[in-house]
């Protein structure tokens, strides 16, 4: 079965600091990986998603398959982007487009 | 625009009472799920459903029930709620074979 671990559930930085969210999976084959970010008194919605490479709100994670890692990485962080970040997997073939998520991580961004 | 909807933002019920969230939404999915959302424990899966009248359970289902007569509506049955039921719960949808899931509002519980 598959895990998701985010090892730390609070993270503080300040505006303008870099800023990395760590997600580790466990997984014996091919997974595509997530990251959803719930703002306050918002949905939770995807944030990216490893196989379309893309930088969103300045967001980058690369999938580190030696590593079994997924973490999120923003060079310069802003106020706004204080949220929950939820990392998530879903196993290669995936039937019924099931998800594991990790335990979250609140990401505080000071003034 | 994927519109998922719960039937309550929050909601406040006693002890051994049988609770109903409903929810529905409008994009012809056929996968839907229902989560429960609490602190360090992140998002556990109670049951999903992949098709009308259809339903498996996910890692937590002790004490919970499900229902899906429709395609786009998928309810959550607590038949006798308990406090440590207390908890934000989430609906979400999604369509194989794509991975991504779009989530509802959440409904807050609260068990007295």
């Amino acid at each position: 079965a598959q895990r998701v671990t985010q090892p730390e559930k609070l993270l503080s930085v300040f505006k303008g600091a870099p800023v990395e969210l760590k997600c580790n999976y466990s997984y014996s084959g091919s997974p595509e990986l997530f990251w959803y970010v719930q703002y306050s008194r918002q949905r939770l919605q995807l944030l990216l998603r490893h196989i379309s490479r893309e930088s969103i709100k300045g967001f980058t994670a690369d999938l580190n398959k030696g590593e079994t890692s997924f973490h999120l990485k923003k060079p310069f962080a802003q106020e706004e982007d204080s949220a929950m970040y939820y990392c998530a997997l879903s196993p290669y073939n995936n039937a019924g487009n099931m998800l594991t998520f990790g335990g979250g991580t609140r990401l505080m961004v000071k003034p | 625009d994927v519109k998922v909807t719960q039937s309550s933002r929050y909601l406040v019920k006693r002890t051994g009472e049988k609770v109903f969230l409903e929810c529905v939404q409008d994009m012809d999915h056929e996968n839907m799920f229902w989560y429960r959302q609490d602190p360090g424990l992140g998002l556990r899966l109670i049951y999903f459903s992949y098709d009308v009248k259809m339903k498996e359970k996910g890692d937590i289902p002790e004490g919970y029930s499900v229902s899906r007569e429709k395609k786009e509506r998928f309810s959550l049955i607590l038949e006798s709620a308990s406090t440590n039921q207390t908890s934000m719960y989430l609906c979400a949808t999604g369509s194989t074979p794509y991975n991504e899931q779009f989530f509802g509002p959440g409904t807050r519980l609260t068990v007295l």
